[in-house]
């Protein structure tokens, strides 16, 4: 069974950067595209971004600039980092398994979800 | 940023049948792209519910169908149970500058 974990620090000061980890059980990073998604409190999700094996990323428009995401295929995990954090960017982030464009774009096993709060 | 929409709120009696409407646009729904359904209970990871339109992963009950035509697609639960109060999101592939995947506005499925 694959289980993702979501980690990181949950209190970040505005225009630092919110740093997170997702460790992948039951599966390889090598083997799957990965994606991050948020969702802001009392409001719907949103799709942050995808990771390849390659290491390669593609990300929204809207937080492009700010996004950066990495893999650890020794830890079998990955990462995100949100530059220049605002309270807009107070949400719960999750991390999960994304199928890609051949099989059918969706998401298959999600992480259990990590809140993040940006405050001073 | 939510580019799908959906009804806020639907509710039904228990065994009784409801539905949830997503629609989008030409570029995402409409040119094609597969819609996905997910139920999510708060605190709790969003579950896959359908994929590819109208496909159940293993596990979940027949209960739960997916639809898509045109521009919108839905999901229908019959036998409502209490278990199915949750929050349930539309899912697909966009082509234009709104990012790869975008999500539905979300709706609040409550059992009466």
């Amino acid at each position: 069974q694959v289980q993702l974990q979501a980690s990181g620090p949950r209190l970040v000061k505005p225009s630092e950067t919110l740093s997170l980890t997702c460790t992948v059980s039951g599966d390889s990073v090598n083997d799957y595209y990965w994606t991050w998604i948020r969702q802001p409190a009392g409001k719907g999700l949103e799709w942050i971004g995808r990771l390849y094996p390659s290491g390669t990323t593609v990300s929204n428009p809207s937080l492009k600039t700010r996004v950066s995401m990495s893999l650890d295929t020794s830890k079998n995990q990955f990462y995100l980092k949100l530059s220049s954090v605002t309270a807009a960017d107070t949400a719960v982030y999750y991390c999960a398994r994304d199928r890609g464009l051949l099989s059918g774009n969706y998401f298959d096993y999600w992480g259990q979800g990590i809140l993040v709060a940006v405050s001073s | 940023q939510s580019v799908l929409t959906q009804p806020p709120s639907v509710s039904g009696a228990p065994g009784q049948r409801v539905s949830i409407s997503c629609t989008g646009n030409s570029s995402n729904i409409g040119a094609g792209y597969d819609v996905h359904w997910y139920q999510h209970l708060p605190g709790t990871a969003p579950k896959l519910l359908i994929f590819g339109n109208s496909n159940r992963p293993s596990g979940v009950p027949d209960r739960f169908s997916g639809s898509k035509s045109g521009t919108s697609a839905s999901l229908a639960i019959t036998g409502l149970q209490a278990e199915d109060e949750a929050d349930y999101y539309c899912q697909s592939y966009d082509s234009s500058m709104s990012g790869l995947y975008v999500f539905g506005t979300g709706t609040k499925v409550t059992v009466l």
